[in-house]
This record gives C-alpha cells, sequence and structure tokens, in this order.
C-alpha cells in the first residue's frame, strides 16, 4: 500500500490557477470515484476540500476543483490567492475499507 | 457544531504502549452514518492513515499496523480510543482524530491533533 505521488511543491503568483497531481494506481485512483483533497496550514488540521474526485463541501470555495484521469487526480486552484499557501493531501480509497494518502504538495503563494 | 478532541500521554517510552482517546461532542458516536478515524503526521511528514471504527466496534486497520494496533468505542462516554503496542521512535508523530461517513471515504471534521512523541 504505497503512498499516492504527488509533486513536493508548486508555485504561483497571485490571481494566477495551479493544479497538483496525485498519482496512483488502477487498484485505487483509477479503479474508484474515491479522491479526497486536504488542504493543511502549518500547526492546524488537516480540512476536507473535494471529496469523490470532483465534489467540494458546503462552505469551500469554487475556486477549488478536483479532477481525474486514469490513475491520476488533480486539484486546481484558480485565482490564487495568499491565504491559499498551504499543503495539499490527497487520498484515496485503495479498497477492503482501506485508504492511502499522498506524500503532501506545498504551495507557495509568490 | 461537531467537536473531536484528542487526549492522552504526549511522551511515551520505546517499546510501551501509546494510547489516544477522542472524544466526540455535537454529535452522538452512535449515529450509524459515520466511522470514526484515526490519522497521524510524523513532524515534517504527511499523513497516514491508521484506522477506522464504527458504533458498533467495526474495525478496519492499515495493514501494516494491524498487528500492534486497537481501536474502541465507548458509547457512554461518546469517546473512541486508539491503543498502539510495542512503539518506537518512528511511531512520534500528532495523531488526529477524524469523522468519516459510513459511505464515504472522507473525513468531513477533525481534532485538531495531539503530538505523541516516543522516546527514552
Amino acid at each position: 500500500q504505497s503512498a499516492l505521488t504527488q509533486p513536493a511543491s508548486v508555485s504561483g503568483s497571485p490571481g494566477q490557477s495551479i493544479a497538483i497531481s496525485c498519482t496512483g494506481t488502477s487498484s485505487d485512483v483509477g479503479s474508484h470515484n474515491l479522491v479526497s483533497w486536504y488542504q493543511q496550514h502549518p500547526g492546524k488540521a488537516p480540512k476536507l476540500i473535494i471529496y469523490e474526485d470532483t465534489k467540494r463541501p458546503s462552505g469551500v470555495s469554487n475556486r477549488f476543483s478536483g479532477s481525474k484521469s486514469g490513475s491520476t487526480a488533480s486539484l486546481t486552484v484558480s485565482g490564487l490567492q495568499a491565504e491559499d499557501e498551504a499543503a495539499y493531501y490527497c487520498c484515496s480509497y485503495t479498497g477492503s475499507n482501506n485508504l492511502v494518502f499522498g506524500g503532501g504538495t506545498d504551495l507557495t503563494v509568490l | 457544531q461537531l467537536q473531536l478532541q484528542e487526549s492522552g500521554p504526549g511522551l511515551v517510552k520505546p517499546s510501551e504502549t501509546l494510547s489516544l482517546t477522542c472524544t466526540v461532542s455535537g454529535d452522538s458516536i452512535r449515529n450509524k452514518n459515520y466511522y470514526w478515524g484515526w490519522i497521524r503526521q510524523p513532524p515534517g511528514k504527511g499523513l497516514e492513515w491508521i484506522g477506522n471504527i464504527n458504533f458498533d466496534g467495526i474495525t478496519y486497520y492499515k495493514p501494516s499496523l494491524k498487528s500492534r494496533l486497537t481501536m474502541s468505542v465507548d458509547t457512554s462516554r461518546n469517546q473512541f480510543s486508539l491503543r498502539l503496542t510495542s512503539v518506537t521512535a518512528a511511531d512520534t508523530a500528532v495523531y488526529y482524530c477524524a469523522r468519516r461517513y459510513t459511505s464515504g471515504f472522507f473525513f468531513d471534521y477533525w481534532g485538531q491533533g495531539a503530538l505523541v512523541s516516543v522516546s527514552s
């Protein structure tokens, strides 16, 4: 049960859009529509921002969107704002009621 | 508003047992719609799913931790707990408790986290 693969870091300027990839396998990301994304600011608990690949919880900005192609899921943050600077983690169902997280991506707003 | 709060010793000696409790307020742990989970994060590293439990005591554990892990639920106190035996320095982490929908594999509410250090 290996961790999902995410880039260590991404960056963008205010107002721009960025995408964070999350690569798994045909046994996890590619098998189920059950990828979620979490935002974590330093010293804080993670916050759910996307679930079931593309759904956004109530109260989460529509600047966050999720997508998936094959075994790679992606999180897009549009109209970057300073407050978006945080770590982002993907998570996927792997079968048998198990879950696996990605290694995390640090987003820097330049 | 749902709240989860982790509690337990912040320091555990190597080879001993790590025990944490999560107290749930604002909802009943007996709610059949949810599982209750544990996730940990070593200092400076990423998140790791540990396992889930429901009000009936049905558990799902990360396979690599299964031999050392026990989760339990106390419905009278609206709490659920984690026990991890034979700990090493690699178990040093912030431990989070969180809520998961029975029909969904995502965590929508999280506790603030509790740092547990394994050291002699």
